[in-house]
């Protein structure tokens, strides 16, 4: 069974910053892309980013709207999935999701609150 | 960016209609399109890839078309559980964006 488990989330004050990581199992890692997606109360999702799978040598897309701010990584012998977000701001609040290549399976989501 | 509006925001129904929601590209995604549904407190869920094709799992009553730059998702025979808000994503260029979302909910 496919399971993607988001750990990380909080209260982080703005310019903090904060690691959100996933823990996947049920499925072969290395031959997924993997996604972050963020989405604020009562809003649209946002795609943050992704981090392509082994044959395509594990590199990176982000959303200009972090870019530089945000880094996706992965460690695939351990199965994770890492969100790096600095110099957060309050915009930054939202529920943020890790999703399986395709968006075939998300995780249950992990709140993120920027505020002093 | 490429713009996905997304029509209705809000649509009424009863159980046993049909409905449609449609999604406009304001560029050329092919058929990079999906559609997602999401319950309250719940992650999206995938209802169509490949802006025509079934997720697994997903009730045969739910079906995608495409006429142009317009993108439908179609719902046959609303049920009691179909109640939820549903969103495009296209995928064809970065940054991938999302339709604003349609709350569907019962008349």
């Amino acid at each position: 069974e496919v399971k993607l488990l988001e750990s990380g989330g909080g209260l982080v004050q703005p310019g903090g910053s904060m690691r959100l990581s996933c823990a996947a199992s049920g499925f072969t890692f290395t031959d997924f892309y993997m996604y972050w997606i963020r989405q604020p109360a009562g809003k649209a999702p946002e795609w943050l980013g992704f981090i392509r799978n082994k044959a395509n040598g594990y590199t990176t897309e982000y959303n200009p709207s972090v870019k530089g701010r945000f880094t996706i990584s992965r460690d695939n012998t351990q199965n994770m999935l890492y969100l790096q977000m600095n110099t957060l701001r309050a915009e930054d609040t939202a529920t943020y999701y890790c999703a399986r290549g395709a968006f075939d399976y998300w995780g249950q989501g992990v709140m993120v609150t920027v505020s002093s | 960016d490429i713009q996905m509006t997304q029509s209705p925001s809000s649509l009424p129904a009863s159980l046993g209609d049909r409905v449609t929601i449609t999604c406009r590209a304001s560029q050329d995604i092919g058929n990079y399109l999906r559609w997602f549904q999401q319950k309250p407190g719940k992650s999206p869920r995938l209802m169509i890839y490949g802006a025509t094709n079934l997720a697994a799992g997903v009730p045969s009553r739910f079906s995608g078309s495409r006429s142009g730059s317009d993108y439908s998702l179609t719902i046959n025979s609303l049920e009691s559980e179909d109640m939820a808000i549903y969103y495009c994503l296209q995928h064809n260029e970065y940054p991938f964006t999302f339709g604003s979302g349609t709350k569907l909910e019962i008349k």
